[in-house]
């Protein structure tokens, strides 16, 4: 959706490091997601927000973590202590119950 | 807890011929159900949703689904494969229930023969 911009596209971490995925969505909606996408996995949930200064973790939101200090923008650090981070991540917003996602950023360990 | 079954990792459909996507989900109240494509490398796109009234749902693309309650299935279907259609598809499930959060499935992902 051209609404919801994610950067970069690709980022590569050292061992140890920790690294900021963006995303920004100029669509005024207050719920914002973040998942994970692994191959044969389908997507899982790692934190949500609904509105500003509020958020949830998900499904697996060990060794990441987030901040939602203005309603357009939902970054997602992902921290040293997550042990496996390769995987395509995407962010999401929530419009009348339907989720509309990002680009994506793949994420690799150099 | 909400989970969803896409039982085929891969189907492969030759260009014209009609395509099945099969989609079992659990749920403990009425869901609220979706299909998306993903192309390699892009986010996901919405082809349809289901959240009450008709059970046959048309979406963008040419495609349909339809939920069928008594066997927590909601399958999606084409008449006529094009070549574009190859990509990845997720079914998820969500709902009032589920405190706003969808739960997807692991994928299919859609080879078209010439």
């Amino acid at each position: 959706d051209g609404g919801i911009t994610q950067s970069p596209k690709y980022l590569f971490r050292k061992e140890g490091q920790n690294v900021t995925l963006s995303c920004e969505q100029n669509l005024n909606h207050d719920a914002m997601y973040w998942y994970r996408q692994d191959p044969g996995q389908g997507l899982r949930l790692i934190y949500y927000s609904q509105i500003v200064n509020d958020f949830q973790k998900g499904d697996i939101a060990e060794g990441y973590s987030v901040s939602r200090e203005k309603k357009e923008s939902f970054p997602l650090t992902v921290t040293s202590a997550q042990k496996n981070p390769t995987a395509f991540y995407l962010c999401a917003i929530k419009s009348n119950e339907k989720l509309f996602f990002g680009s994506g950023t793949q994420l690799s360990v150099l | 807890a909400q989970s969803v079954t896409q039982p085929d990792i891969h189907i492969t459909v030759s260009e014209g011929a009609s395509l099945e996507l099969r989609c079992n989900y659990s749920y403990g109240a009425t869901p609220y159900l979706f299909w998306y494509v993903q192309s390699p490398g892009q986010g996901l796109q919405l082809l349809l949703k289901y959240f009450s009234g008709d059970t046959l749902v048309q979406g963008i693309k040419g495609f349909e689904a339809e939920f069928k309650r008594s066997q927590s299935s909601f399958n999606l279907r084409k008449p006529s494969v094009h070549w574009s259609d190859a990509a990845e598809y997720f079914c998820a499930v969500g709902g009032q229930a589920a405190g706003n959060k969808l739960t997807f499935g692991g994928g299919t992902r859609v080879l078209v023969k010439p």
